[in-house]
């Protein structure tokens, strides 16, 4: 399989604990995005990656989130201190080469977090 | 800033009826447009997309053609299958105003009876 992975698929914590999640792009695509999806909600951005280099975060990026891609392979998402309000759907999508307005991203299954 | 509104499901029809989806954007410079489609338990799917003013995008038998005059995106397909039942949303991507992250509607939820 070539697609995007992500793992877990889904993960149920408490608040207050920590959760860290993974995403496998498409072998040499070297952007990545990671969304959150809420219920009845479109995706919202959450930051990309440009190989290693971490460009761009949104504002949903609080300062209890933090994202990594160690040698612009394989990219973790970690979520410190969950909240409630933290439960949702994170999609990781890659694409494959500098940002040009035809560059489709391809999106992972998913990790639903729930948060009690 | 950027954003996309699309009209809100749920979206009942008949199969063989016709479909059509509504999306308008707000957005600077000139956008690219897409439809993702997310059948249910699987993840986002491209479904096609539009690069430049008046292009028209098809997969699949859905159509929807790029049109700036009136910043419209609208999903199209003249005979729907069960089978394309799913959730549709639209976004456009800026690589004017931002890094290309896509910036997506509300989606609208298809069902379609035999």
């Amino acid at each position: 399989d070539t697609g995007v992975s992500q793992n877990p698929r889904h993960k149920i914590t408490k608040r207050g604990q920590n959760v860290t999640f993974r995403c496998d792009p498409i072998s040499e695509h070297n952007r990545l995005y990671w969304y959150r999806q809420t219920l009845g909600q479109g995706p919202e951005f959450l930051t990309y990656f440009q190989n290693e280099a971490q460009l761009e975060k949104s504002r949903l990026l609080s300062d209890r989130f933090s994202a990594e891609r160690p040698k612009g392979s394989f990219s973790t998402l970690e979520i410190q201190r969950t909240e409630q309000g933290d439960s949702a759907m994170y999609l990781c999508a890659s694409s494959p080469r500098k940002a040009q307005s035809t560059d489709t991203q391809y999106f992972g299954p998913g990790t639903r977090l729930t948060v009690l | 800033g950027d954003s996309v509104t699309q009209m809100e499901g749920p979206v009942t029809l008949s199969e063989e009826a016709f479909l059509t989806i509504n999306c308008t954007y707000t957005a600077t410079g000139y956008p690219s447009l897409f439809w993702y489609v997310q059948y249910p338990g699987e993840g986002l799917q491209l479904l096609l997309k539009a690069t430049k003013a008046d292009d028209k995008g098809s997969n699949k038998g859905f159509e929807a053609t790029y049109r700036k005059e009136t910043t419209s995106f609208h999903l199209e397909k003249g005979s729907v299958q069960v089978s394309d039942s799913a959730v549709y949303f639209c976004a456009l991507a800026n690589y004017g105003g931002s890094q290309g992250n896509l910036i997506f509607g509300k989606g609208t939820k298809l069902s379609v009876k035999p």
